[in-house]
């Protein structure tokens, strides 16, 4: 069945640090790739996602491209601000009704 | 829009109680899902339906039920419930054509069994 293992928490950094959060997957066929951000005592919000090889996601800043080769699609930015502390959640979806298999989630903290 | 609503913000329980959760979603998306979030496991789909009247089980299906009788609501039901349940609960839809795919979440359920 599908997969998704994201690196483990939590991941604290100064503002203005360069941020990755890995991101691998297995899946059966073509699936879509998520990174959905949950900010505290809140829902998930869709952060950016990829739909094929190589497409390259990205919003806020933040990017993240789609490897078929290697089956990860790694989250990046390259200077946080305190506002992007939050939850990040690495996501596939297949064919099946556009049902999501998740990581366990990223704890990421900037400190000022 | 008020997009995913839930209700209720918070629940605590005895075990043995039962309780709704209600979902309700203002964009005549046809697929609404259940998961509940546990620390250090992501979130997990419980239940979810691709149409009014349809449900399916999920990953976690045991010890939950739902309903789907209009299109814009999705109901989950504990029976009895158990400390296990104690959770995070979303709830989420997503429509087809352009945006299929695209889960747009509710705030959440914090519910607590004792």
């Amino acid at each position: 069945g599908n997969s998704v293992t994201q690196m483990e928490g939590p991941v604290t950094l100064s503002e203005e640090a360069f941020l990755t959060i890995n991101c691998t997957y297995t899946a059966t066929g073509y699936p879509s790739l998520f990174w959905y951000v949950q900010y505290p005592g809140e829902g998930l919000q869709l952060l950016l996602k990829a739909t094929k090889a190589d497409d390259k996601g990205s919003n806020k800043g933040f990017e993240a491209t789609y490897r078929k080769e290697t089956t990860s699609f790694h989250l990046e930015k390259g200077s946080v601000q305190v506002s992007d502390s939050a939850v990040y959640f690495c996501a596939l979806s297949g064919t099946s009704y556009g049902k999501l298999t998740f990581g366990q989630g990223t704890i990421l903290t900037v400190h000022p | 829009n008020a997009g995913v609503t839930q209700t209720p913000k918070f629940r605590v329980l005895k075990t043995g109680q039962s309780m709704t959760l209600l979902c309700a979603q203002d964009m005549n998306h046809e697929y609404m899902y259940w998961y509940r979030q546990d620390p250090g496991m992501g979130l997990r789909l419980i239940h979810y339906s691709v149409g009014e009247g349809t449900t399916a089980k999920g990953e976690v299906p045991d010890g939950y039920n739902v309903s789907r009788l209009k299109k814009q609501n999705f109901l989950l039901g504990l029976e009895s419930a158990a400390p296990s349940q104690t959770s995070v609960y979303f709830c989420a839809s997503s429509g087809q054509g352009r945006f299929y795919n695209e889960q747009f979440f509710g705030p959440g359920t914090r519910l607590t069994v004792l």
